[in-house]
């Protein structure tokens, strides 16, 4: 069965740490994918990659930063955490870039920020 | 660029009733459309897809139309049961990325 996971459910950080979520899939898929969604705004791209060391800013990349290094993870950076960063972080993971392919998530983490 | 429209919720229904949820798209030619749901507690997985014009997808009762006359996919279920509650998302490929644009989500309640 099709799984991704994450490294975390909650999350509560202060204003200036670091901050990792890790995210990893079973499947061998070549894209994987970071959203935030927040209650009226949907779903928002962070970042994707489309291979191993390859990254794409996507819709909102400001404040994050990702890695990685092998094909099965993808982590997402939180710098400097702010409290505009308080939101539900969810990761995805598809085989490839075909405009039909599937795309699996992960439960999300719920990051607090204080 | 692309983008999509959905009905804003929540939606509130009794079991059984007839279920739509609007929505409407904007793109370049005709992409596939998706619908994902996201059940209390979970990520998102998909529900049904269409690949192309006046294709219907269907699973778990629901079905959507791909009309391109009215560039809609609209969501639709003959019953709902209370197992249904959710917010629902409809999507289509990004132009630009190789991923998808996400409607801002309508949630169900389906009461007993």
């Amino acid at each position: 069965d099709v799984k991704v996971t994450q490294s975390s459910r909650y999350l509560v950080k202060r204003t200036g740490e670091k901050v990792f979520l890790e995210c990893v899939q079973d499947m061998d898929h070549e894209n994987m994918f970071w959203y935030r969604q927040d209650p009226g705004l949907g779903l928002r791209l962070i970042y994707f990659s489309y291979d191993v060391k390859m990254k794409e800013k996507g819709d909102i990349p400001e404040g994050y930063s990702v890695s990685r290094e092998k094909k099965e993870r993808f982590s997402l950076i939180l710098e400097s955490a702010s409290t505009n960063q308080t939101s539900m972080y969810l990761c995805a993971s598809s085989m490839t870039s075909g405009s039909t392919d599937t795309q699996y998530f992960g439960p999300g983490t719920r990051l607090t920020v204080l | 660029g692309d983008s999509v429209t959905q009905m804003e919720g929540p939606v509130t229904l009794s079991e059984e009733a007839f279920l739509t949820i609007n929505c409407t798209y904007t793109a370049t030619g005709y992409p596939s459309l998706f619908w994902y749901v996201q059940y209390p507690g979970e990520g998102l997985q998909l529900l049904l897809k269409a690949t192309k014009a006046d294709d219907k997808g269907s699973n778990k009762g629901f079905e959507a139309t791909y009309r391109k006359e009215t560039t809609s996919f609209h969501l639709e279920k003959g019953s709902v049961q209370v197992s249904d509650s959710a917010v629902y998302f409809c999507a289509l490929p990004s132009s630009g990325y190789s991923t998808l644009t996400f409607g801002k989500g309508t949630m169900l309640l389906v009461s007993p």
